[in-house]
């Protein structure tokens, strides 16, 4: 267990809210991710961080921000939230020993999101 | 064309069969490769790690071919606890530049 938790789990909103989702980690690992999952597409990775404030922006960034503050917490904004960014949000991390990092990742559960 | 392919499903086999499933990838700079496993509205978790001289969980065999690109998963003996979607995983430096697969989706039947 990865100790990761994301919530909330379910979210309903309306286009042009502004929505906020929350990623949490119990085992200090250095990188994050967040990635959506729609069908026919895969996992798509939104944005990462390679540590506190340090972040960038994956293959499907636009529309999305992100902040890491801590290292337990990335969050992830959708500023203004549209009908195509209903998707299933997972949060991810790679975890670390020591100086290095492994290529796995390790998942939440996901957030379901819905954008009326 | 997509950086990994895999076969677009569903399997349908009964309790028992053996299954293949195969990826392909196209950048030649990959350097890990994993298969995971994700359960209907689920989260993905890692079944296993692929290394070049193939590696053997239980009744999961996973192979790697370098020179061609190409990457398989083995199941015997089927079970229904099987039923899933399986997604091939290539990586380069950095989990960053980690890309997933479509998936393919197995329904094993009694």
């Amino acid at each position: 267990d990865a100790g990761i938790t994301q919530s909330p789990r379910h979210k309903v909103t309306e286009t042009g809210t502004p929505v906020t989702l929350r990623c949490h980690q119990t085992e200090n690992h250095r990188y994050m991710y967040w990635y959506r999952q729609d069908p026919g597409h895969g996992l798509r990775l939104i944005h990462y961080s390679y540590g506190v404030k340090d972040t960038d922006k994956g293959e499907v960034s636009d529309g999305y921000s992100v902040s890491r503050s801590k290292t337990e917490d990335f969050l992830l904004t959708l500023e203004s939230a549209t009908s195509s960014q209903t998707s299933v949000y997972f949060c991810a991390i790679s975890p670390t020993s020591g100086d290095e990092t492994y290529n796995e990742q390790f998942f939440g559960p996901g957030t379901r999101l819905t954008v009326l | 064309r997509k950086e990994v392919e895999q076969d677009p499903g569903p399997f349908n086999v009964p309790e028992g069969a053996t299954v293949a499933f195969n990826c392909t990838y196209s950048n030649s700079a990959s350097q890990s490769f994993f298969w995971y496993r994700q359960d209907c509205r689920k989260e993905p978790k890692l079944l296993m790690s692929v290394y070049s001289s193939g590696n053997e969980d239980g009744r999961f065999t996973a192979q790697l071919n370098r020179a061609s690109q190409y990457i398989s998963l083995l199941i015997r003996d089927s079970k229904l606890s099987d039923s899933a979607t399986y997604l091939c995983v290539v990586s380069r430096a950095g989990g960053f530049k980690t890309i997933f697969g479509a998936g393919t989706r197995l329904f094993v039947k009694a």
